[in-house]
């Protein structure tokens, strides 16, 4: 059964503390895994599309990484600004889609 | 990328109404998406709305209880008919951006009394 384990459910670190959240998958045929930002009250942002393993992209102090079982999205020098829900979800080759319960970051000053 | 238009943010509803929400893209696109958000929890999909056809609906999820309106390429509608407590999520649409991402719409955050 295709799923998605995001870890930790919540993060909590010190402005400049680096870090990294996890997103495990099974998948019946990757064709696409997703990154989000979510902030209390809104919708998701997208962040990154990732669709094979080795693949890494960048935006600012995000970085987000993509193996044959996982996912990292790296956080650099976080800023309390960055504090937020990050979703990951994968689309399996049915184009379905499956989420993640997603990592609560907090960053404090 | 897309901006989506949500409405309503936010509604309190008495149990055994129904609530129509409404999504409008500022661009056409051929599939828009409504997902559930219950409390804590992650994305659910519920249905995929196809301009000029019958949606598509997820396992758990049917067409009595979530009607869908897809009357054409920048517009949909869905309806949580005879509502009960265990209605009460955020509801979001979301179509595909060409770059590979979704965009979402802000959400209708639901609760039922």
């Amino acid at each position: 059964e295709d799923q998605v384990t995001q870890s930790p459910e919540a993060l909590r670190l010190q402005e400049g503390e680096s870090s990294s959240l996890n997103c495990s998958y099974t998948v019946s045929g990757l064709r696409g895994l997703f990154w989000y930002r979510q902030d209390p009250g809104k919708g998701p942002e997208f962040l990154f599309t990732l669709y094979s393993a080795g693949e890494e992209k960048e935006k600012e102090r995000l970085k987000a990484t993509l193996t044959k079982k996982e996912s990292f999205l790296h956080i650099t020098a976080p800023k309390p600004e960055d504090s937020a829900t990050y979703l990951c979800a994968v689309q399996n080759n049915f184009n379905k889609f499956y989420f993640g319960s997603g990592t609560k970051l907090n960053v404090k000053p | 990328s897309a901006v989506i238009s949500q409405k309503p943010s936010r509604d309190i509803c008495q149990r055994g109404t129904s609530l129509t929400i409404q999504c409008q893209v500022d661009s056409q696109v051929t599939m828009m998406f409504w997902y559930r958000q219950q409390p804590g929890q992650s994305l659910t999909l519920i249905a995929t709305a196809n301009q000029g056809s019958e949606a598509t609906y997820e396992s758990g999820f049917v067409i009595d209880k979530f009607p869908i309106s897809r009357p054409n390429l920048t517009f949909s509608t869905l309806t949580v008919s005879n509502m009960s407590p265990e209605d009460s999520s955020i509801y979001l649409c979301s179509v595909e951006e060409g770059r590979g991402g979704y965009t979402f719409g802000s959400g209708t955050r639901l609760t039922v009394v």
